[in-house]
Formats: structure tokens, sequence, C-alpha cells
């Protein structure tokens, strides 16, 4: 069975610190992963998006990894704002139809 | 660009009547898929259309839920009878399908769904 999960469920940090959300996945034949913020009431809005055949991708202050052997991707936020704060969810693609399989979501809130 | 548009945007129903939602995707995009996030939860797909064809409707409770696509662009999802696990947000997305490998899916707001 194909499944995503994430951890930790929550976190919290103060302004300017660095920070790492871990994601792992069962299935390690995957065709892309990808990392959506979604804020309350609102949408998903896409960060980044790593092919199978990348190891990372870097927006701004995000970067995200891809450990495809090990089931693994984490997503970095460096000197992290409280803008920042949102849930951050992972999901992946196991073919070309593109059907996203999410984890459960981050919750992360960046106290000033 | 405008982006994805979904109405209404809240809706509170009583269990057993019936719902519909509406989404318009992003012009020119192909692919439009129905997803269900339950409170807490990650998004689940529901029903995924190529075109105004259904490609993926594997997780749809069939005795419940209709979906259908008008003309390959407009799409409406519909409950009935709905019950109390139904509540949640359905999203909607759309995505082009041009087949480029970094392709990813717009999401509209989404419809936030109470069952009492």
């Amino acid at each position: 069975k194909q499944e995503v999960t994430q951890i930790p469920a929550a976190l919290s940090v103060p302004e300017g610190e660095n920070l790492v959300l871990n994601c792992s996945f069962t299935d390690s034949a995957i065709y892309n992963l990808q990392w959506f913020r979604q804020d309350p009431g609102k949408g998903l809005t896409s960060l980044l998006l790593i092919q199978s055949s990348q190891r990372e991708q870097t927006s701004g202050r995000l970067n995200a990894s891809l450990d495809k052997s090990s089931g693994r991707s984490t997503l970095y936020i460096a000197a992290s704002q409280p803008g920042d704060s949102a849930t951050y969810l992972c999901a992946v693609v196991y073919n070309q139809g593109g059907k996203l399989i999410f984890g459960q979501g981050t919750e992360l809130s960046v106290k000033p | 660009e405008a982006g994805v548009a979904q109405s209404p945007r809240y809706k509170i129903i009583e269990k057993r009547q019936s719902v519909a939602f509406w989404c318009n995707p992003i012009s020119g995009h192909a692919t439009l898929y129905w997803y269900q996030q339950i409170l807490g939860q990650g998004p689940k797909l529901l029903i995924q259309f190529q075109n105004n064809g259904v490609v993926d409707d594997s997780q749809l409770p069939k005795d419940r839920f209709s979906a259908e696509r008008l003309k390959g662009v407009d799409s409406t999802l519909k409950i009935q009878p709905a019950k109390l696990e139904d509540s949640a947000v359905y999203l909607c997305a759309s995505r082009h399908s041009s087949g480029r490998a970094e392709e990813t899916q717009y999401f509209g707001p989404g419809t936030r769904l109470l069952v009492l």
C-alpha cells in the first residue's frame, strides 16, 4: 500500500530558527514528490517539486531533498519568519496521471 | 491568469440531504481532480478527469457520491444522501497535462461542508 507519513504533526519555533520537516513514503517507485503549503481556509500552494531523478530543489529560503532509496524527503526552511506559519503537506506522485498521495501534514507555528 | 474557482465556499446541511459543489478549472487545463480533506488529515483523491472522461474514481463512494465534467471544462460533485462523516473540505485542482514531468496541480480555495 502506498502511504505517506509526516513527522512531526505540529512544530512551534521562535522566529529566525532554521527547521526541518520530514516526510517518508512506503513505495520508492515515485514519479515525483511535492511539498505544498496550506493556510487556514485556503487551498494548497505548491512550494517545490522534485522529480524522481533529482536529489533536491531550492526556492528562496526553502530547500527540499529526496532520497528514494530510503523513502524519505525533507523540507528545510532557513531563517523562519512568522509568515511561514501554515500547514506543510508532502505528496507523492506515482505516475504521469498526477494523482497526489498526501501525508497528514505538519502544522508550523513561528513565534515573533 | 485566473485560478481555480469553487463555489460555494461554505455549506451546512443536515444528514440525508443532498449537496452539490462546483469547480471551474484554469482555462486550458485538461486534467481536473476532486479531493476530500477531513480535518487533521491530508487530502484524498476522490475522482480524476482527463478532459470529460474519468481516469480514476477508485476512492469515490459511488453509492452516494457522483461527479461529472461538462464539455471538459467545469465540474460538479454531488453527495446524495449526505452522512455525518462527509463533513470535510472538498478541494478541486487542475493541471495542464502537457506531459512535462515538472508540472504541478493548482488548487482552488475549497468548499467547507458541515453535515449535522
